[in-house]
């Protein structure tokens, strides 16, 4: 099983819509937990942290159950301009260090 | 502006013949790495830098090595690319070991034929 894992989609939605991705992971010691979002071929960028009560910023929310091991990302009122792909990042305990463990990530199409 | 910044973007190269992508942060961030991403196996670490002089492997080091010999700057050099090591790389960093935002750089897009 991987450490991090998401549905690689395509989600296809029109505008408007609301859509929620999953992410499941596999460490019960993972500490920290983000979203990034990637457009096609360029660098990712942070969207979110998601932290143990949930926070929204805007039309997104994330949420984390640790009971389940999962986080989501939910997104409302979809724009073109959420095209892109969603990815997971999970951060565990590595030895001395930590380790970024990220997801495959989810592509969203946003259509008219 | 806060940026990293990857030289070249782009590159087209022969099997064998050396080279450097360089990475530079305005940052003053400690903690820089390099990612390869490739279709279906996602982003995996190179190698990290937790400061100066002090480097350590990922989870894809074999046929890559880096420096850092100043806090902003964290080379990737390929000895003898092969093709294999065709891909996209990003460099980033945060402002510390991996609790922080991580900023990418815009990316390079190596062939190596």
């Amino acid at each position: 099983r991987k450490e991090v894992e998401q549905d690689p989609g395509p989600f296809n939605v029109p505008e408007g819509a609301t859509v929620a991705f999953n992410c499941t992971y596999s460490n019960s010691a993972s500490q920290s937990f983000f979203w990034y979002r990637q457009d096609c071929r360029k660098e990712p960028k942070l969207l979110m942290s998601v932290y143990s009560s949930g926070n929204e910023d805007g039309r997104f929310t994330a949420q984390l159950n640790r009971a389940s091991q999962y986080i989501s990302l939910l997104i409302r009122d979809s724009k073109l301009s959420d095209s892109a792909t969603y990815l997971c990042v999970v951060i565990i305990n590595a030895g001395n260090n930590r380790k970024l463990i990220w997801g495959l990530g989810t592509s969203l199409a946003v259509n008219p | 502006e806060a940026q990293v910044t990857q030289n070249p973007r782009y590159l087209i190269t022969v099997t064998g013949k050396k080279l450097t992508v360089t990475c530079s942060q305005n940052m003053n961030h400690e903690y820089m790495s390099w990612y390869r991403q490739d279709p279906g196996l996602g982003l995996r670490q190179i190698y990290y830098s937790m400061n100066v002089e002090v480097t350590d492997k990922g989870d894809v080091p074999e046929g890559y090595k880096v420096s850092r010999k100043e806090k902003r700057n964290f080379p990737l050099i390929l000895e003898s690319p092969s093709p294999n090591q065709t891909s996209l790389y990003f460099c980033a960093s945060s402002l510390r070991q991996l609790t922080y935002e991580q900023y990418f750089g815009p990316g390079t897009r190596l062939t190596v034929t």
